[in-house]
């Protein structure tokens, strides 16, 4: 049972648009959030989080919202570059059961960016 | 470069081969983690140690046997792995396991095991 869900498998867009990225969760007691990128021969590399008490962060040319209600985050990527193609990868963790080092990652979404 | 590096970066083994992965952090952590991703799947995580002290097996079949000689260094010994493991094994660090906002990630590039 996948609790993290990233449904779309590749993502792309036009140099200068706007990436969205979404991920959906199941498990009610995730209350932290995070996208990871990761290019081809590199591990993951930690790009922006959320906590569950807000709905929105935003870093440069990355927000992310949370829809708690609804499950759901997104990463949205204003402007586009040709350097953000990669795969982007959500990440939940819980806070409780002291076990909040835990992340449950998505799929991934591979993203690419056309020049 | 996130300051935690792993090798080899590629390795093909057979099945009765004994081999090891490595994993070192630059970056004074105390948390160390071994994940599994393989093909379409999600990174699952493996094992994780704090101050050397291993705090989490996930469940993981014997043939492959963690150590953590310091807060630095994390193995992966491996023995009589079968096919289905191939996978990319990545390691990553943290500064501790309150996690969080306080405690993040940080991955190696990972090892591209292949079991013949």
């Amino acid at each position: 049972d996948q609790q993290v869900k990233q449904n779309s498998p590749s993502l792309s867009v036009q140099e200068g648009r706007i990436s969205i990225l979404n991920c959906d969760y199941t498990n009610s007691m995730f209350d932290y959030f995070l996208w990871y990128k990761k290019y081809p021969a590199e591990g993951p590399t930690f790009l922006i989080s959320i906590s569950s008490i807000k709905d929105k962060n935003e870093d440069g040319r990355f927000t992310v919202f949370l829809n708690k209600s609804a499950k759901h985050l997104s990463l949205h990527i204003v402007p586009s570059q040709p350097g953000d193609s990669a795969v982007y990868f959500c990440a939940a963790s819980a806070r409780s059961g002291g076990s909040n080092y835990k992340l449950t990652f998505g799929k991934g979404t591979l993203l690419t960016v056309n020049p | 470069e996130t300051g935690v590096t792993q090798t080899p970066r590629h390795l093909v083994m057979g099945m009765t081969n004994k081999k090891s992965l490595k994993c070192e952090q630059h970056l004074g952590h105390n948390a160390m983690y071994w994940y599994k991703q393989s093909a379409k799947k999600p990174l699952e995580l493996m094992f994780v140690y704090n101050f050397k002290e291993q705090t989490e097996n996930n469940s993981v079949p014997s043939r492959f046997s963690p150590e953590c000689p310091n807060s630095s260094h994390l193995f992966l010994h491996l023995h009589t792995l079968q096919p289905e493991d191939s996978a990319l094994y990545l390691c990553a660090s943290s500064r501790g396991l309150a996690g969080g906002s306080t405690d993040t990630q940080y991955f190696g590039p990972g090892t591209r095991l292949t079991v013949l």
